[in-house]
Formats: structure tokens, sequence, C-alpha cells
């Protein structure tokens, strides 16, 4: 079974709400957690790094009040997009920084209407 | 930023025939990984290279790391429709490990017709 389990895989939410994705590891411990979006046709680009207990790393651009990321515990990152609107519609997906470089999450498709 | 190209950005061939695919990159790397992904999911891993390493070969793929170039090749032989997705290469930095930051190439889609 799944290894890292990611939710919701699908959502679609109205412009203005906020969405919260959640990516847990199961039978390990994952201190670091990276997120990544991709957009359709397009490649994964890396937004965040989330570390566990501390503030998360945002990559360039990406704006850190409208991707709040919690790294509470040793098995649970969040990736909460507030304030969604239409152009952050696109699959959003987990990797933890442990375990092994098979682990992902099977994804987010968030579509914004 | 994206770390690299990918070549072709879409490939069409027949079952039964080989397809390649070609990465660059563009910094000093520790490993370079290929991920496949169907439509719309998830990615499989398919194969780890590292930096010190110039070839290796699980089941029908191949994949061969030219550092000096910065480029990659990912070989899948004898190839079957269930093939058909698209084709990520992804490099950690030199200095990292295999489980750290990953940057993506651009993908190659692969169809395969039966």
């Amino acid at each position: 079974g799944a290894v890292v389990s990611q939710h919701p895989s699908r959502v679609i939410c109205k412009s203005g709400t906020s969405v919260k994705i959640e990516c847990r590891s199961l039978d390990f411990q994952a201190t670091t957690m990276f997120w990544y979006r991709q957009f359709p046709k397009q490649s994964l680009m890396l937004m965040a790094t989330s570390n566990e207990g501390s503030k998360a790393t945002y990559e360039q651009g990406v704006e850190k009040d409208k991707f709040l990321i919690n790294h509470a515990s040793l098995t649970l990152s969040t990736l909460t997009v507030t304030s969604a609107h239409p152009e952050d519609s696109s699959f959003y997906i987990c990797r933890p920084g442990q375990g092994s470089e098979a682990f992902f999450g099977q994804g987010t498709r968030l579509t914004v209407v | 930023s994206q770390q690299g190209e990918e070549d072709p950005q879409a490939l069409s061939i027949q079952e039964g025939e080989n397809a390649t695919m070609n990465c660059s990159y563009k910094t000093s790397i520790n490993n370079l990984q290929w991920y496949r992904q169907n439509s719309g999911r998830g990615l499989v891993h398919l194969i780890l290279i590292r930096s010190n390493e110039r070839e290796k070969h699980s089941g029908r793929l191949r994949v061969t790391l030219d550092t000096s170039k910065k480029s990659s090749s990912l070989l899948i032989t004898a190839s079957r429709a269930a093939d058909t997705a698209s084709y990520f290469c992804a490099t950690g930095p030199a200095g990292g490990t295999s489980y750290g930051k990953l940057t993506f190439g651009q993908g190659t889609i692969l169809t395969v017709h039966p």
C-alpha cells in the first residue's frame, strides 16, 4: 500500500475560498516535505520545502501568504491554498525528503471555479 | 527555474519499437532520476543514476549519464502501448541526496500505438 498518503485527490472549490491539502507519511517519519505544482501539460515546479517544527522555505515567486504550509508533526505536512483563484487550478503533489526516491504523494487536482 | 530540457517534447512510435528520450541539465548534480506520469496522475519512479555512474539497466529500461555533457538518455526497448505516458527527468543538486530537492525537466510525451 501507499506509504505517502495525500488527500484529497480531487477538489473543486469556489473562487475566494481556501483549500487544505494533506500529505501523510504512513510508515516513516518525514522531517522534510517538498511541495510541487504542475500546471496542465507542464512540468513539476518546486513551490516550497517544509521542515517539521520550523518555517517553510518558499521558492522564488511563490507567495508564502497565499500558500500556507504547516509541518507540525513528523508524519503530516499540509498545504493550504488561501483565497484561491482560477489561476491556482493545478496539480499539487508532495514528496517526503526521507524514505525512498520513489515516494510521492498521489497528487491533488485542484480546480477553482 | 527548470533545470533542463527534454528532447523530444513528444514521441510517437509503434508497439515493439524502441523509444529514446534525452535530458539535459545545467548545474552539477548528485543524481538524476527518471519518472513516468500517466495522464493526470501521480509519478512513478523508474530509475536513479548517480553522478559517478554512466549506465544503468532495469528491465526494458536503460539509462545513460554523461556528466561532461550534462545530459542523460532513457531508452525503453520493445515498447508497449502501456508505456504511453509522460516521462520526466529530475536532478538532485551536487551535495544533496537522492531524497532531496529535485528539479524536473520539461518532459517527453510518449505515445505507443498498438
